[in-house]
């Protein structure tokens, strides 16, 4: 079974400051993809950015990329430019491809403030 | 857009109470989800569907049962609420088998409160 973990349960910065989220995983899979997820306040969760394990080019969405250290089982998410609508809950997730509609795994969540 | 779409945001049951909580997609997705959220633990599945009647357990499915009669609706089903089920419950769906398929869409969530 995977685990995925996420080890700051909250974090605070201020507006227009870059932040990094952390995520690792542990998986015996050489093939998955990863995800972060962001819920916003009393809103429903969307995706925010996606990575194939198989593609060594780090995914990048606008404000929002990430840090794919596949060795280190390592999926941080770095926003740049923080604003107060990135003001949410974000989750780190990881699904084994060809696993079955359950094979996705949700770590617990950093809740990230942005502060003006 | 993908919309999924959850009947109710909030509701307050009484123990013992049977709750249904439903849940509609609009894009003929095969795959169908029950997810609860819960502080500190994340989201946790109880319960999938990828087909019509079809489902499978999730990883904490005691106490929930489900139904999909029609590919566009899961319901998931509380036969006797408890306190301990006092959670924020998600729904989710995904197409299956294609290139870009598995990421999931998620209604906006339906808070239950048992008394």
């Amino acid at each position: 079974a995977q685990t995925v973990t996420q080890s700051q349960p909250e974090m605070s910065v201020q507006e227009a400051e870059t932040v990094t989220l952390s995520c690792t995983y542990d998986t015996s899979e050489s093939n998955y993809y990863l995800f972060w997820y962001k819920q916003p306040p009393s809103r429903q969760m969307i995706l925010v950015i996606r990575q194939e394990a198989y593609k060594q080019q780090n995914a990048t969405e606008n404000r929002f990329s990430v840090n794919f250290q596949k060795a280190a089982k390592s999926f941080s998410l770095k926003i740049s430019d923080s604003q107060l609508g990135d003001t949410a809950m974000y989750f780190c997730a990881f699904m084994k491809i060809g696993g079955g509609a359950d094979g996705l795994t949700f770590g617990k969540g950093t809740h990230l403030i942005i502060q003006p | 857009d993908v919309k999924v779409t959850q009947s109710s945001r909030y509701l307050v049951k009484r123990t013992g109470e049977k709750v249904f909580l439903e849940c509609v997609q609009d894009m003929d997705h095969e795959n169908m989800f029950w997810y609860r959220q819960d502080p500190g633990l994340g989201l946790r599945l109880i319960y999938f569907s990828y087909d019509v009647k079809m489902k499978e357990k999730g990883d904490i499915p005691e106490g929930y049962s489900v139904s999909r009669e029609k590919k566009e609706r899961f319901s998931l089903i509380l036969e006797s609420a408890s306190t301990n089920q006092t959670s924020m419950y998600l729904c989710a769906s995904s197409l299956w088998g294609r290139a870009g398929a598995n990421v999931l869409t998620f209604g906006a969530g339906s808070r239950l409160t048992v008394l």
